[in-house]
C-alpha cells in the first residue's frame, strides 16, 4: 500500500532553516499537501497543490518536489519560535485513498 | 467563513458502535465533498473516509468494513458510524471539507472519543 514517510523529529535554532521532508516509493499523480498541528488544535493547511500557499500562511513556509518525484520537502525559513508543531505531509494514492506521513514534530531550540 | 463542529458521546463501550456528527455552517454542503479523519493520543492522522454531497462514499481500506458515513444536506450534517469498536478506536475525531483542489482546507475542532468499558 502507499506510504508516505516523515522524519519523526527535527530540531532548529530560531532564525534558522527548516526541512522536513516526506517520502515515497513514487509519489502518485494527486498533490501533495502540508498541514501543520499544534497541541490540542486542529491541523491547519500550510501548502496545497504541492507548492501553494493557502492566504494568511506567512512566505517562510515553501514547499518543493524531489527531481526524482518520490521526496517532497516542506521549508521554513528564519523560523520563530511559533512554529514548533508537528507537520504532516498528505497525499491520495491512485485509487482516491487518502495518506498521511506519520509526522514531524518541529522543536525550535 | 464556514465552520464545522463534530458532536456526539465522548464515552463507548467496547463492542459498541461510535456515533458523530459534523455540523457545517457558514457555507453551503452541496459541491463539497467531506472527511471524517481521526488521531489517536500521541500518534498520527488517519484518514477514516469522506462523502460527496450526494451521498457517494469513500472509505479506507483498512476501516472500511466497519464504517458507515452518511449525509444529511437537508440539516448541513454529515455523519460517520464506527462499528465493533475496541480500545484502538480511542482518538480525536476531526471532520473536515474537501476543497475544489482536493485539500482540507476547514476543520472541526475535533472531539475526543474515548472506547471503555
Amino acid at each position: 500500500s502507499f506510504e508516505m514517510t516523515q522524519p519523526p523529529s527535527v530540531s532548529v535554532s530560531p532564525g534558522q532553516t527548516a526541512r522536513i521532508t516526506c517520502s515515497a516509493d513514487a509519489l502518485p499523480k494527486q498533490y501533495a499537501y502540508w498541514f501543520q498541528q499544534k497541541p490540542g488544535q486542529a491541523p491547519v493547511l500550510i501548502i496545497y497543490k504541492d507548492i501553494e500557499r493557502p492566504s494568511g500562511i506567512p512566505e517562510r513556509f515553501s514547499a518543493s518536489f524531489s527531481s526524482s518525484g518520490t521526496t517532497v520537502t516542506l521549508t521554513i525559513s528564519g523560523v520563530q519560535a511559533e512554529d514548533e508543531a508537528d507537520y504532516f505531509c498528505q497525499s491520495e494514492d491512485s485509487s482516491g485513498i487518502v495518506v498521511f506521513g506519520g509526522g514531524t514534530k518541529l522543536t525550535v531550540v | 467563513q464556514v465552520q464545522l463542529q463534530e458532536s456526539g458521546p465522548g464515552l463507548v463501550k467496547p463492542s459498541e458502535t461510535l456515533s458523530l456528527t459534523c455540523t457545517v455552517s457558514g457555507g453551503s454542503i452541496s459541491d463539497y465533498y467531506w472527511s471524517w479523519i481521526r488521531q489517536p493520543p500521541g500518534k498520527g492522522l488517519e484518514w477514516i473516509g469522506h462523502i460527496y454531497y450526494n451521498g457517494s462514499t469513500k472509505c479506507n481500506p483498512s476501516l472500511k468494513s466497519r464504517v458507515t458515513i452518511s449525509g444529511d444536506t437537508s440539516k448541513s450534517q454529515f455523519s460517520l458510524n464506527v462499528s465493533s469498536v475496541t480500545a484502538a478506536d480511542t482518538a480525536v475525531y476531526f471532520c473536515a471539507r474537501v476543497s475544489n483542489y482536493g485539500d482540507l482546507d476547514h476543520w472541526g475542532q475535533g472531539t475526543l472519543v474515548t472506547v471503555s468499558s
